[in-house]
């Protein structure tokens, strides 16, 4: 299985500030066939379902403010909040999809310093 | 709108069974493969099952494997997670999951990508 590892496990960042969240994988995720990594970011809220923020490791989905970023490749990722909101206060989730079972990291508390 | 509405929930017994249901509005429901998700109390994400958009493939955490079983009516636009043997440890929110790739009218390398759709969940509790 591959083991998504996400650091740090929570960060206090001022408002206006960026955060930074980083998502490692115990394995290759980049499939070379179409060379793309099979990762995505998710924001989860208090009390309600996880939300996609990023696919294809730098891939924005429609809606999401482009203060969120994707970058990385391979093994290592990162997701980046440029300018954090009030409402970015969150737990965000790396995800990848290369193989099964799918798998999680285990989630960074963001909060406003 | 996309819409997953999961259902069937419930306090059950250590080594009782139990069948959750997922009805899916808003899309082509057989364009799509289908996740089950579930988030234990107070704790991260775990992927359960998949199964493809035919549901020619499926695939199971290790964690579900032999005591779990996801199936599909595509008739019926539902998605199902049959659950055997249940444990303590299965006790968490149940999300039923949308595939965020189309590979019904694409061809796709693989079966299952990111999720770009999320019910609210059907919370299931194993206790005695």
């Amino acid at each position: 299985d591959i083991v998504m590892t996400q650091s740090p496990d929570s960060l206090a960042v001022s408002l206006g500030e960026r955060a930074t969240i980083n998502c490692k994988s115990s394995q290759n995720v980049l499939y070379s066939f179409n060379n793309k990594n099979y990762l995505a970011w998710y924001q989860q809220k208090p009390g309600q379902p996880p939300k996609l923020l990023i696919y294809w490791a730098s891939s924005r989905e429609s809606g999401v403010p482009d203060r969120f970023s994707g970058s990385g490749s391979g093994t290592d990722f990162t997701l980046t909040i440029s300018s954090l909101q009030a409402e970015d206060v969150a737990v965000y989730y790396c995800h990848q999809h290369y193989s099964t079972p799918l798998t999680f990291g285990g989630g960074t508390k963001v909060e406003i310093k | 709108e996309v819409q997953l509405v999961e259902s069937g929930g419930g306090l059950v017994q250590p080594g009782r069974s139990l069948r959750l249901s997922c009805e899916a509005s808003g899309f082509t429901f057989d364009d799509y493969a289908m996740h089950w998700v579930r988030q234990a109390p107070g704790k991260g994400l775990e992927w359960v099952s998949g199964i493809s958009w035919n549901s020619g493939n499926t695939g199971y955490a290790d964690s579900a494997k032999g005591r779990f079983t996801i199936s599909r009516d595509n008739a019926k636009n539902s998605l199902y997670l049959q659950m055997n043997s249940l444990r303590v440890e299965d006790t968490a929110l149940y999300y039923c999951a949308k595939d965020g790739i189309n590979c019904r009218s694409t061809s796709c390398y693989d079966y299952y990508h990111y999720v770009d759709a999320w019910g609210k969940g059907t919370t299931v509790t194993v206790s005695s």
